[in-house]
């Protein structure tokens, strides 16, 4: 089983859709949680961060359930530019574990 | 401000040559990274430094790759013989320690292995 598992996608949804991904991590004892954004040719880079109680940016939401070992990004009203690949990473005794990545296209 | 700088940005070579990486972390940055990212195997970390040192090199695929930090502002990843197979992108990262684990990456370099 891998560490960190995503949903790879495609997922296709129209302009002003909310869409929702899930990531589930192995390891328990896992410390810090991360979405990543990273655009078709580009480097990754911090979208946000993944708090215990759940944390909102804007229109992305993001959430953490320990119980279950995963964590959750939703984005609503979604825009053409929230088009990429979103990277979940989890941090482990300061190794960082980046997932496969899901990839959203966003059609208008 | 520059972000993380890596050298060269693209690179094609044929099996068996020599490949040198490139990276300057930010200024005051005292982790460094080196990823690699391919469709098969996503991104993966292969080894990162603490203040120059080598802290865990886990990830480093084989002998082929080493990499140095010889200073605060410098880092390689060379790769002795190269194969097809080690074609990817390698991006390189760097972070402060109190950043909450935030990682600045740079543009990444392509590798072409032929």
């Amino acid at each position: 089983r891998k560490e960190v598992e995503q949903d790879p996608g495609p997922f296709n949804v129209p302009e002003g859709a909310t869409v929702a991904f899930n990531c589930t991590y192995s390891n328990s004892a896992s410390q810090s949680f991360f979405w990543y954004r990273q655009d078709c040719r580009k480097e990754p880079k911090l979208l946000m961060s993944v708090y215990s109680s759940g944390n909102e940016d804007g229109r992305f939401t993001a959430q953490l359930n320990r119980a279950s070992q995963y964590i959750s990004l939703l984005i609503r009203d979604s825009k053409l530019s929230d088009s990429a690949t979103y990277l979940c990473v989890v941090n482990f005794a300061s190794k960082i574990i980046f997932g496969s990545g899901t990839r959203l296209s966003i059609r208008p | 401000d520059a972000g993380v700088i890596q050298s060269p940005r693209h690179e094609v070579t044929e099996m068996g040559q020599e490949v040198t990486l490139r990276c300057k972390p930010i200024s005051g940055h005292d982790y460094l990274f080196w990823y690699r990212q391919t469709m098969m195997r996503g991104l993966e970390l292969l080894i990162y430094f603490n203040n120059n040192v080598p802290i865990d090199d886990s990830g480093m695929p084989e002998d082929r790759f080493s990499a140095k930090m010889p200073n605060a502002s410098f880092s390689t990843l060379k790769i002795q013989p190269s194969e097809p197979r080690d074609s990817a992108v390698y991006f390189c990262a760097s972070r402060i320690t109190g950043s909450q684990e935030t990682q600045y990456f740079g543009p990444g370099t392509r590798l072409l292995v032929l």
